[in-house]
């Protein structure tokens, strides 16, 4: 499969531990997203990698996101000391440019996080 | 005000019928447009990409831009049960940041 992998596909923690999300894009693709969606709402965009370089980041993303790329292959995305609003769906696209538009977004299939 | 607006539905039609799925976008910078489909559970998939005014078409899809009226559209025709879905409406306003509405959830009976 050549798709967008993420892992782990659900994640449930207690509230203040702390969690991470790994995500390969597919192999050629130079521009990787993390974007997080909660029931009933559209994603809302988190941060952007070009190669190994982060970007963009959205002021929703607190001191406790951090997100890395180190080789410009993979990502992971930690967050620290959970909270109950940190419950969601943590969606990773990926996509190459130039070649696409700037919105055409290849995605995984989430990592579901539940904070009890 | 948000955005990028949609009505939540959900937009019933019977098999065979054209749906119209709207959005409206309150940024007027904004240079591209998308619709991306969701089924229950998934993860979205990009259907349709728009970025002048005027129809696109896509074998039963159709996307319709008005920039001067802030106004994106997406038409299914023949539509079929599966494509039950909820639609999401995106816009881009020349960065990386996608803006995605709430979504339109179609619901096509047999």
């Amino acid at each position: 499969d050549t798709g967008v992998s993420q892992d782990p596909r659900h994640k449930i923690t207690k509230r203040g531990q702390n969690v991470t999300f790994r995500c390969d894009p597919i192999s050629e693709h130079n521009r990787l997203y993390w974007y997080r969606q909660t029931l009933g709402q559209g994603p809302e965009f988190l941060t952007y990698f070009q190669n190994e370089a982060q970007l963009e980041k959205s002021r929703l993303l607190s001191d406790r996101f951090s997100a890395e790329r180190p080789k410009g292959s993979f990502s992971t995305l930690e967050i620290q000391r959970t909270e109950q609003g940190d419950s969601a769906m943590y969606l990773c696209a990926s996509s190459f440019q130039p070649g696409q538009g700037p919105g055409e977004l290849f995605f995984g299939e989430g990592s579901r996080l539940t904070v009890l | 005000q948000k955005e990028v607006e949609q009505n939540s539905g959900p937009l019933s039609v019977p098999e065979g019928a054209i749906a119209s799925l709207n959005c409206t976008y309150s940024d007027r910078v904004s240079q591209s447009f998308f619709w991306y489909r969701q089924y229950s559970g998934k993860s979205p998939e990009l259907i349709m990409s728009i970025y002048s005014n005027g129809d696109k078409e896509d074998g039963r899809f159709t996307a319709q831009l008005n920039k001067a009226s802030q106004y994106v559209s997406l038409l299914i025709r023949d539509s079929q049960p599966s494509d039950s879905a909820t639609y999401l409406c995106a816009v881009n306003r020349g960065f990386q940041k996608l803006v995605f509405g709430t979504g339109t959830r179609l619901l096509v009976s047999p």
